[in-house]
């Protein structure tokens, strides 16, 4: 299995400043096709998971810009160019190349 | 797009189960229904992904044995059922979509599952 591990675990920030989360796979999520299957999701406190990027560095419908991906291989980074308060939660790497899917441990960014 | 899920259960070690997932305003059939595990104070856990379309199935080998997936095409609803819950089952379960695998874009409000003598 595809092992995902994130760092910080927590994240304490202050609103308007950046934030980034680092992503690290066991083996590398880049397909033959050329994309990294590799998304980001948000748990906001009492919520169901939302969409944020997904392959590396695409924001999903409706997700604000200072929300951004990069990496390709087996290691990503996930920026916020400047924190707001909605932004505090969960945020979770996957890694969808292979069943079975496997998220990271969640890093909880506060403000 | 909406996936609505079944209420809040409480159950008993040892009792079976099924929590449903109604899908509405997308072709259930093309898109692939998955279950995700939450338990009080971890992170995420993938359950078990189906295909509707042809019933495709990947378990979890930590989930595999121990529950079952299905999909009814005909009331676009997915299903996730235990025939013998246990008290370490207990946690919130999301149904998600997705068109590829990757990019889960719509997500259930969640069934928590409280198993407790």
């Amino acid at each position: 299995d595809f092992v995902m591990t994130q760092s910080p675990l927590s994240l304490p920030v202050t609103p308007g400043e950046p934030a980034s989360i680092s992503c690290r796979s066991s083996q590398s999520l880049l397909h033959s096709d050329g994309n990294n299957f590799l998304d980001w999701y948000l748990q906001r406190p009492g919520q169901s998971p939302q969409l944020l990027i997904y392959l590396g560095s695409n924001r999903a419908s409706g997700v604000p810009d200072r929300f951004s991906g990069s990496g390709s291989g087996t290691d990503f980074t996930l920026k916020i160019s400047r924190v707001e308060a909605e932004d505090v939660g969960i945020y979770y790497c996957m890694q969808a190349l292979q069943t079975p899917y496997t998220f990271g441990q969640g890093t909880k960014l506060e403000i | 797009v909406q996936l609505v899920q079944s209420g809040a259960e409480v159950k008993k070690p040892g009792d079976s189960l099924k929590i449903s997932c109604k899908a509405s305003g997308y072709s259930f059939p093309r898109y692939w229904i998955g279950w995700v595990r939450h338990m009080p104070g971890t992170g995420l856990d993938w359950v078990v992904i189906i295909y509707p379309h042809d019933s495709d199935t990947r378990y979890s080998p930590s989930f595999q044995g121990r529950v079952t997936i299905s999909a009814d095409k005909s009331i676009t609803t997915a299903y996730l059922q235990w025939s013998s819950l246990q008290a370490s089952d207990t946690a919130i379960y999301y149904c998600a979509r997705s068109y590829t695998g990757s990019a889960w874009d719509f997500w259930g409000q969640g069934t928590p599952v409280t198993v407790s003598s």
